[in-house]
């Protein structure tokens, strides 16, 4: 079964304006992340939400998670062009203990426009 | 602040060559994972490692692959026989461990494996 599907997949957007990135998945997790990846780097945790959160702050971030939809969205408010980079979702699944193993969607490509 | 680091940042081989891929995690975690990256693919699970044993390895995760802690911080990817399939981009992670189903996954920079 496919995970952390987001879309768009491509988002172009003029600075200062918002972004709204949406991730669907098919089944149960345990948490979802979101990570930010600039140009053939590393990946970058943004923020983890919880299964029984259905709404998380941090900074100019905001995600929601709604479990009965199975699907999740991510708002970057006042974008500036340094958050320019792909955007991915990545459902958590707890395995044994805390392990848990992250499956991750194929990402979406945000521009913002100076 | 604590970050997981990686080496070496890009790595060339020949195939059939054995590689080792090293990366220290985050000094007090206890959790840790190698992740591949094909070129303009998604990220996929390869191996989860905990208490000095594999706790979940998946398809990819064949005899060809091993990992170890040989220390008290490195923890290292060794692909025993390279194929021209294997060329990606290898991450790092690792998790603390104290939260139960929601422990943050935090990933290094990424060591990029190009097999000839």
């Amino acid at each position: 079964s496919q995970q952390g599907e987001e879309d768009p997949q491509a988002l172009s957007i003029q600075e200062g304006e918002n972004a709204t990135m949406n991730c669907s998945y098919k089944t149960s997790i345990n948490n979802l992340q979101w990570y930010r990846q600039n140009s053939g780097r590393g990946l970058v945790h943004l923020i983890l939400i919880r299964s029984n959160e259905r709404e998380k702050h941090s900074g100019r971030l905001r995600v929601t998670l709604d479990t009965s939809k199975k699907s999740s969205s991510l708002l970057i408010t006042a974008s500036r062009a340094a958050d320019t980079a792909s955007y991915f979702c990545a459902t958590g699944l707890l395995l044994t203990g805390a392990n848990s193993k992250l499956t991750f969607g194929k990402g979406i490509t945000l521009s913002v426009r100076p | 602040e604590p970050e997981v680091t990686q080496t070496p940042s890009h790595q060339v081989t020949q195939m059939g060559q054995e590689v080792i891929l090293r990366c220290v995690p985050i000094s007090n975690h206890l959790y840790f994972y190698w992740y591949r990256q094909i070129l303009g693919q998604k990220v996929e699970f390869l191996v989860s490692f905990y208490n000095n044993e594999i706790s979940e390895k998946s398809e990819i995760f064949d005899d060809q692959f091993s990992v170890e802690r040989p220390d008290g911080s490195n923890f290292t990817l060794k692909i025993r026989s390279t194929k021209l399939e294997d060329s990606a981009m290898y991450f790092c992670a690792s998790s603390s461990g104290t939260g139960v189903g929601y422990d943050e996954q935090f990933f290094g920079p990424g060591t990029r494996l190009t097999v000839l």
